[in-house]
């Protein structure tokens, strides 16, 4: 156990609908970074927060967005759902802005119907 | 421009050693390995940086050479845990942040 919790699990939902993804991270870090995994694109990084602030933005759609709250917990909205969005996405904490160990959450399994 | 890993998959015998190279095209600040068990989330192994410091589990040992932009992960006395796929992350010196870039893995079996 990482320490990092995701909610849901497992997420089923329709083309063109929108979703939140939620992350809390483990105590004392302060850094949440989304990724995105699928069979074919493999472990892609979306995007980095630090202590509420956008950090690092990498292949993240413009319909995807983030936020990290005063709590440090971080949600990822995925909206205008298309199929190709069915992936595992995973939240991992970090304790720095730098280059740190990353510790992932157990991911949110996303399919799109 | 992700990292090529070599090779794509290996099956070993418990007891037996394996390499594991993750190639970049890239300048690199440092190279990060994780290893994913089937339905299971990445685990951070280790950290290579940038003028030889490392950061990571005592039993596992890898190298990064700067100047070729290359790492390996070297798995000695193989066991049943062992399997799963292994990933290189990679942090590019010129990407004006710590944001990884992992290559498509490397899926390890340990069999008896």
């Amino acid at each position: 156990d990482s320490g990092v919790t995701q909610t849901p699990k497992h997420l089923i939902t329709a083309t063109g609908q929108r979703v939140t993804l939620r992350c809390s991270p483990r105590s004392g870090d302060l850094s949440v970074y989304w990724y995105q995994q699928s069979l074919d694109q493999g472990l892609q990084f979306l995007i980095q927060y630090y202590n509420g602030e956008e950090r690092a933005k990498g292949n993240i759609l413009e319909r995807f967005s983030a936020q990290q709250f005063p709590d440090l917990h971080s949600e990822l909205n995925l909206s205008s759902l298309e199929l190709g969005d069915s992936a595992l996405y995973f939240c991992a904490s970090g304790r720095t802005s730098g280059d740190n160990e990353q510790f992932f959450g157990p991911g949110t399994r996303l399919t799109v119907l | 421009q992700q990292p090529v890993q070599s090779p794509q998959a290996v099956i070993l015998r418990e007891g037996e050693d394996a390499v594991i190279n993750c190639s970049s095209s890239k300048a690199l600040y440092s190279v990060h390995w994780y290893r994913q068990k089937h339905g299971e989330a990445p685990v951070f192994l280790m950290i290579l940086l940038k003028g030889g410091e490392q950061k990571g589990h005592e039993k596992i040992s890898a190298s990064f050479n700067e100047k070729k932009q290359q790492s390996s992960l070297y798995l000695t006395a193989s066991q049943l845990s062992y399997s799963g796929t292994y990933f290189c992350g990679t942090v590019d010196t010129g990407a004006g942040s710590y944001q990884l870039t992992f290559g498509k893995g490397t899926k390890l079996s340990v069999i008896p």
